[in-house]
């Protein structure tokens, strides 16, 4: 069964420095989200990407973050200057149509900001 | 503002038990509803939807409940294993006209153990 592939599986990174997270989609996929998990939380939407720009956003979303989709195939999630309360786990997902129809989500990267 | 709850964040059952993991939500022009299952250490899993114009889904094992009267959403899972102790999410989509880029709103969670 096809899988949305997430690298690093956990990042620890000073506050302060740019994190750059990594997914590569199913292939056929063209609609692509974040998300994050900070811990003992719900899961919150970060923002949507489709067609080489942002679809829709969230509040968390801000200057601090982008999104990129750089070759094809990987789909990014950096963020500027990482803050303590950035750490969460990030998920990233695919789906092959436009809505939440056939959303596939990846394993996560745990990203931890000491 | 727009928000997807949980009634009861922990549900403890015996193996071979049914569960009934129960969800409210408050924006009343949502109309695709989702179940997930995440396991520790891993990213939601679809268990199954439904979408506002059924009240009732069935899948293997599990069945999709939704009373658009008073907004609430139920996971039914017959005959529990101890593989389905994990943390289900309801989630909640407004994709009315086919506007929606699929930004899914989670629930708290509620945390299903199952005992042997």
């Amino acid at each position: 069964e096809p899988e949305v592939t997430q690298t690093p599986s956990h990042q620890v990174t000073q506050m302060g420095q740019e994190v750059i997270l990594r997914c590569v989609p199913i292939s056929n996929h063209l609609y692509f989200y974040w998300y994050r998990q900070i811990l003992g939380q719900k899961v919150e939407f970060l923002v949507s990407f489709y067609n080489n720009e942002i679809s829709e956003k969230s509040e968390i979303f801000d200057d601090q973050f982008s999104v990129e989709r750089p070759d094809g195939s990987n789909f990014t999630l950096k963020i500027r200057s990482t803050k303590l309360e950035d750490s969460a786990m990030y998920f990233c997902a695919s789906s092959v149509q436009k809505g939440a129809y056939g959303y596939t989500f990846g394993s996560g990267t745990r990203l931890t900001v000491v | 503002g727009e928000s997807v709850g949980l009634h009861l964040p922990t549900l403890s059952v015996q193996e071979g038990d049914n569960s009934i993991i129960n969800c409210a939500y408050s924006n009343s022009a949502s109309d695709y509803f989702i179940w997930y299952k995440q396991e520790s250490g891993k990213g939601p899993q679809f268990i199954i939807d439904i979408r506002s114009n059924m009240d009732k889904r069935q899948g293997q094992r599990v069945t999709v409940l939704l009373n658009k009267t008073v907004k609430h959403l139920s996971l039914q899972i017959a005959a529990t294993q101890p593989g389905d102790s994990a943390v289900y999410f309801c989630a909640e989509n407004k994709d009315a006209g086919g506007t929606s880029y699929g930004k899914l709103t989670f629930g708290q969670g509620t945390i299903l153990t199952v005992h042997p």
